[in-house]
């Protein structure tokens, strides 16, 4: 089975530092999606991207988060500088036509 | 804007009796559906979709889902839920295929012996 792949899956951080999440889309797969969840906010979508050019990054703050994806095999979300309140779920979702599919996440703590 | 609503945020259903999970939405037009599937510390799995046609939808794992346009209703059932059902199910909408997703808040599902 295809699947998305995400690393690193836990990451503990302190205030200030640089984190980078990386995600392995499906092959073939047209589309990418950065997801975060969180026990107030739920999931709530910070970007997207088809054909590797960003559509929608209205979701992410943008004094501090980036998303990139250098090549069809590698989505990447950063944070810097982190804050406490980035602590999150942050999933990656790849799809093409009508279905996403989900990678395991990455859960980050930031203290 | 379109939004999603989950009433409940917990439920518990004993072993074998039936379940049905709520989902509200708000959309002008026809949106695309789904339900998603969330075990402890795993990613989202896609149960069902609608799209269009029949409203009533026929999933994975034994589930299904009605839409009903004039409730804006798209409610989960499963006529006999197992004790491996016990996880997190999120409704979800979208303006069309390809889109982000909007999710509920979600419903947690606990299934007593």
């Amino acid at each position: 089975d295809a699947r998305v792949t995400q690393t690193p899956r836990h990451k503990v951080t302190e205030m200030g530092q640089e984190v980078t999440m990386r995600c392995q889309p499906i092959l073939g797969h047209n589309t990418v999606f950065w997801y975060r969840q969180t026990m107030m906010q739920g999931l709530e979508l910070l970007a997207y991207f088809r054909n590797r050019a960003p559509l929608d990054d209205s979701g992410m703050p943008k004094d501090r988060f980036s998303a990139e994806m250098p090549d069809a095999t590698l989505a990447t979300l950063k944070i810097q500088p982190s804050e406490p309140r980035d602590s999150a779920v942050y999933f990656c979702a790849s799809g093409q036509g009508d279905r996403q599919y989900f990678g395991p996440g990455t859960r980050l703590t930031v203290t | 804007a379109q939004s999603v609503t989950q009433p409940d945020i917990h439920i518990t259903v004993s072993e074998g009796a039936s379940l049905e999970l709520r989902c509200n939405y708000s959309y002008g037009a026809t949106p695309y559906l789904f339900w998603y599937v969330q075990s402890p510390g795993q990613g989202l799995q896609l149960l069902l979709k609608y799209f269009s046609g029949d409203t009533l939808v026929q999933g994975i794992k034994g589930f299904e889902a009605e839409f009903k346009r004039s409730q804006s209703s798209f409610n989960l059932r499963k006529p006999s839920v197992h004790w491996s059902d016990a996880a997190e199910y999120f409704c979800a909408v979208g303006y069309q295929a390809g889109t982000a997703l909007i999710f509920g808040k979600g419903t947690t599902l606990s299934v007593s012996s």
